[in-house]
This record gives structure tokens, sequence and C-alpha cells, in this order.
């Protein structure tokens, strides 16, 4: 079964500074899908980022890239220029390309509280 | 606009009763999924429906019931025999196939009377 471990329970920045999440996962599928949510304290989950695992091109959303290792089994987050609205709960989610039993299920982290001083 | 609605937002269960958490999408999605998120354990899958009139069984499924009568409904009885209840409870759902992201529902929290 594949697992999700986001290491850093809490991690904190300066408002306008540069943050990076971590996350690792352990799968022996060759094709699959990575995700970063946003959990702000209003509790609704908000699709930060997507990768593809056969897309060697790192993703990028405005000021939100991922660092994707396919080797190393790691999908960082790169928050740029660290806005207050960033503060929440980010969660990291793998979901196999290959659908067993019809199942897409993503398998989540354990998540990282952002806190963003101003 | 188009979404996923949960009700109620807030709920309350006595013991020894059933209560039914409601999620209601108008995305046109086939697959919906129901997780529960316990403070430091991130996101657990409980019930998924890829159609209508099936569904399976996710990894903490023990003490819950889910029906799939219509595309557009997924409803989640968190029952008697479930008997750590007080959680947050979100819904999603999603176009199968390809990188399409899951959608979520605003969730409910549950707490025991």
């Amino acid at each position: 079964a594949q697992t999700v471990t986001q290491s850093q329970p809490e991690m904190s920045v300066q408002e306008a500074e540069t943050v990076t999440l971590s996350c690792t996962y352990d799968t022996s599928e060759s094709d699959y899908y990575l995700f970063w949510y946003k959990q702000p304290p209003s509790r609704q989950m908000i699709l930060v980022i997507r990768q593809e695992a056969y897309k060697q091109q790192n993703a990028t959303e405005n000021r939100f890239s991922v660092n994707f290792q396919k080797a190393a089994k790691s999908f960082s987050l790169k928050i740029s220029d660290s806005q207050l609205g960033d503060a929440a709960m980010y969660f990291c989610a793998y979901r196999s390309a290959v659908t067993q039993g019809g199942s897409e299920k993503l398998v989540f982290g354990k998540g990282t509280k952002l806190t963003v001083n101003p | 606009d188009g979404g996923i609605t949960q009700s109620p937002k807030y709920l309350f269960r006595k013991e020894g009763q059933n209560v039914t958490l409601s999620c209601e999408q108008n995305l046109n999605h086939d697959a919906m999924y129901w997780y529960r998120q316990d403070p430091g354990q991130g996101l657990r899958l409980i019930y998924y429906s890829q159609i209508v009139n099936d569904f399976q069984k996710g990894d903490i499924a023990e003490g819950y019931s889910v029906s799939r009568e219509k595309k557009e409904s997924f409803p989640l009885t968190v029952t008697s025999a479930q008997k750590n209840p007080t959680a947050f409870y979100l819904c999603a759902s999603h176009t199968r196939g390809g990188n399409q992201p899951q959608h979520f529902g605003d969730g409910t929290r549950l707490s025991i009377l």
C-alpha cells in the first residue's frame, strides 16, 4: 500500500519570504499523480497544485511550485512571497494512475501547519 | 455555481443513535468519497463510490454505512457501532480518469452529546 509522509508537523515563515514544505511517498508504481491541498481555518480543502509522475517538468501555479524528484520519491511545495492568507494546513496526497477495482482514492499525509508571521 | 454541499455544518449525536450526514454535488461527477479527519491524523477514507448503486469500503469503514441511489447524492450514516464518532467529516467528488483532482465540500463537524 502507498504511504505519504509529511515530516514537518509545523512550519513558520515571515510574510514575503519563501518556504518549502516537504513530502515523501512510498510506492512501487511508476505512474501516479501527486497533489497539494490547502486547508485554511475555514476547513475547506482547496487544491493548490498537481503533478503527473510521467512529466519531468515541475508544476507551477503562480507563487506555488513543486520540486518533484521521482527517483527520490519526493514532492516538496515551495511558496514564494508568502502572504498572510497562505496560513493553513497543507496536505500532500498521492493517487495511483492504475484504477485498481475502480478506485481512484487519494492517500493523504498527516499535514503541515503553516504559520505566516507579519 | 457548481459544487458540493454538505449538511448539516454541525451535528450532535446521542449514545446509541444513528445519524446521517448529507452530501450533494451538482458537478456531474461519477466518483464520490467520504473522509474522516481527526487532529494529527490527516484524512482517512471511509467509503467511496465510483458509480450509482455501487460503493466500496475504505480504510476505516467499521461503524459507518452509505448509499448511492442517485448520482448527485452520497449520504453517510454514522451508526451506534461507531464508538468514537467525534470528528470532522469531508465529502469529495471528481470526474473519473486522468489527473482530475477531488473537489471537497465544506465538511460536517460531528460531536457526541
